[in-house]
């Protein structure tokens, strides 16, 4: 199995400044999926982190708003840059584990308020 | 977190059939999602009910909710190859926070 670490789990930004989100995963994992999940709503998928290559983004996603970085198989970031109150959201890391055939693990999710 | 139940754990079925997977959870929900996984690809939104709803459909797909039993199945009919995939399903707590359960494997053999 796969156990992840997500920080920060809750954070108040200010407007216009950039955070930064840590997932670190225990085990080497092929696969990490960045989401966001805004209260009341359902997951929506930010982009694919592939350890070696490019994130790839989903539509409505862009890599200056949202980079990523995925150094090695066990951690990646997201950056959310430059907020604004509109991206005050959950943000959920994910893993594809395909060492124990292909289960996926998710973050205990970071809660930013931008203010 | 990962925190709730799904039933089966697997289950291996053929085209025309159709699936059942059930989701148990533990606290007081806002409502309850599910979503599919194919291998290397991203999860993707299914159905959202909420807490005051008992059933919803969209296409092949119905979805239940207990919130006495805190329990939840989903169908999918005249199941298709193209099914095949993992299916969670994710609870949000009043702190909005999501709890996923551990997933059914559903394999539809053609």
């Amino acid at each position: 199995s796969a156990v992840i670490s997500q920080k920060p789990s809750r954070d108040i930004c200010q407007r216009g400044t950039s955070l930064t989100i840590q997932c670190q995963v225990d085990s080497q994992v092929t696969m990490m999926f960045w989401y966001r999940q805004q209260p009341g709503q359902s997951l929506t998928l930010i982009a694919t982190a592939n350890q070696g290559s490019e994130a790839t983004y989903e539509s409505g996603f862009v890599i200056d708003k949202f980079p990523i970085s995925r150094p090695n198989l066990t951690f990646s970031t997201l950056t959310v840059s430059n907020m604004s109150p509109e991206d005050s959201s959950i943000y959920l890391c994910s893993v594809e584990d395909q060492g124990s055939g292909n289960t996926i693990y998710f973050g205990e999710g970071s809660w930013l308020t931008v203010v | 977190s990962q925190q709730g139940e799904e039933d089966p754990q697997a289950l291996s079925i053929q085209e025309g059939e159709n699936a059942t997977m059930n989701c148990s959870y533990k606290t007081s929900i806002n409502n309850l999602q599910w979503y599919r996984q194919n291998s290397g690809r991203g999860l993707v939104h299914l159905i959202l009910i909420r807490s005051n709803e008992r059933e919803k459909h969209s296409g092949r797909l119905r979805v239940t909710l207990d919130t006495s039993k805190k329990s939840s199945s989903l169908l999918i009919t005249a199941s298709r190859a193209a099914d095949t995939a993992s299916y969670f399903c994710a609870t949000e707590n009043a702190g909005n926070m999501l709890t996923f359960g551990g997933g059914t494997r559903l394999m539809v053999k053609p």
